[in-house]
């Protein structure tokens, strides 16, 4: 158990709609990294949050959007959903350090139909 | 920006023979680090290079860390079934926070 807890485990929805990803870290960690995995683009990173403020941005789309909470739990919203976003969706958490390995949640699999 | 490319991307082999992968980079890294995903699983960190030329050894996995920065390599001594996954390593560029992964090494081991 990696300490980060993503839900739900999967969603199924359809095109056009919106949902919401959720991301809890890891006690203490104050980054949160999204990133998106399909079988042909691998591990692409989405965006990252530290304490509340976002950091860096990759490879997101402008229907996607991500915010971190007070209490540093993440959400990555994911809007006007399209087949092509169907995809295994991680979270990871980081420590303090700027060297930190990433901890990874167990992700969502989202299908849209 | 940062491009972390890898090979390959898929290699099949016999149980008890070696395996290797390798990481290069568009641009020179901070740091690389690798991670191996089971299949149905998350990635888990395996380990983290930071100087130049690198060599850290963790049983029967070997890692390298180029001269210049900008590539690295995994190699794993007589694999077992126990290594089948996905091979990722991931570069930090400069100060910069995003860990750009690689797409990955598919190892398949067979006995």
């Amino acid at each position: 158990d990696s300490g980060v807890t993503q839900t739900p485990k999967h969603l199924i929805t359809a095109t056009g709609q919106r949902v919401t990803l959720r991301c809890s870290p890891r006690s203490g960690d104050l980054s949160v990294y999204w990133y998106q995995q399909s079988l042909d683009q691998g591990l692409q990173f989405l965006i990252q949050y530290y304490n509340g403020e976002e950091r860096a941005k990759g490879n997101i789309l402008e229907r996607f959007s991500a915010q971190q909470f007070p209490d540093l739990h993440s959400e990555l919203n994911l809007s006007s959903l399209e087949l092509g976003d169907s995809a295994l969706y991680f979270c990871a958490s980081r420590g303090p350090g700027s060297n930190e390995k990433l901890f990874f949640g167990s992700g969502t699999q989202l299908s849209v139909l | 920006g940062q491009q972390v490319m890898q090979i390959p991307q898929y290699q099949h082999v016999q149980e008890g023979e070696d395996f290797t992968t390798y990481c290069n980079s568009s641009t020179t890294l901070s740091n690389i680090q690798w991670y191996k995903q089971r299949p149905g699983g998350h990635p888990v960190f395996l380990i983290q290079l930071v100087k130049s030329g690198e060599v850290k050894k963790q049983k029967r996995l070997t890692f390298q860390f180029g001269e210049a920065k900008k590539n690295s390599s995994l190699h794993i001594t007589a694999t077992q079934t126990t290594d089948v996954g996905t091979y990722f390593c991931a570069g930090l560029q400069g100060s910069g926070y995003a860990l750009n992964f690689g797409k990955g090494t598919s190892l398949l081991v067979t006995p």
